[in-house]
């Protein structure tokens, strides 16, 4: 089990650029998150998908922010056009159902400039 | 309004000594917590988890206690060791499979 595999592992980016973020789940975990961790607030939910439908999305700060899920083993965090204050570490998290925690991958740590 | 509070941003522990992270939550009707440690550069690991039905849960060197009365929920870590030096996140279960994440506290244990 190869884990919650995101790409890259680091993005700099200039500021007004599109940034794609790439998540790829443990097969068989039917949801996946998005989390971004900043100094001020901490792990901070973007979006929740389950079985590839998006619950909740209340997280997504602005509409720069778009997520998909177009299949059980692929999701893209999408910003558009990115800000400086858009920087952080970017986690992807897989669960396989409410009480078992999750699984993280490492991370994407952007930085805009 | 954080639903989940860390109110130590830091802790420094001598090698042996027992480490006690302290985790404050708002809503009494949450009835899952669960902490993570985050190493440098890696994403958060499961550490350990407890069910509002207890009051405590232990694994090895590492223990949950909850008090529900006070809405509040620790970590032992004892004896602590060099490699438990981390970013420690307590976390709840919020509404289905979600889960609110605390501001972490860093913990650092000195040999």
């Amino acid at each position: 089990d190869a884990g919650v595999i995101q790409s890259p592992r680091h993005e700099v980016t200039e500021m007004g650029q599109e940034v794609t973020l790439r998540c790829k789940p443990i097969s068989g975990h039917n949801s996946l998150f998005w989390y971004r961790q900043t100094m001020m607030r901490g792990l901070e939910l973007l979006i929740y998908f389950n079985n590839n439908v998006p619950i909740d999305d209340s997280g997504m700060p602005e509409d720069r922010f778009s997520a998909k899920m177009p299949n059980a083993s692929f999701s893209t965090l999408k910003i558009q056009p990115s800000e400086p204050r858009d920087s952080a570490v970017y986690f992807c998290a897989s669960s396989p159902g409410e009480n078992y925690g999750y699984t993280f991958g490492s991370g994407t740590r952007l930085t805009v400039v | 309004d954080q639903q989940v509070k860390q109110n130590s941003p830091s802790l420094s522990v001598q090698e042996g000594r027992i480490s006690i992270l302290n985790c404050d939550y708002t809503n009494s009707m949450f009835d899952y917590f669960l902490w993570y440690k985050k190493y440098p550069a890696e994403g958060p690991t499961f550490l350990i988890s407890i069910s509002s039905i207890k009051d405590k849960n232990e694994d090895g060197r590492f223990t949950v206690f909850l008090n529900k009365s006070a809405k509040h929920l620790s970590l032992h870590i004892v004896p602590s060791q060099p490699g438990d030096s981390a970013v420690y996140f307590c976390a709840v279960n919020n509404a289905g499979n979600m889960l609110t994440f605390g501001g972490g506290t860093r913990l650092m244990v000195k040999p």
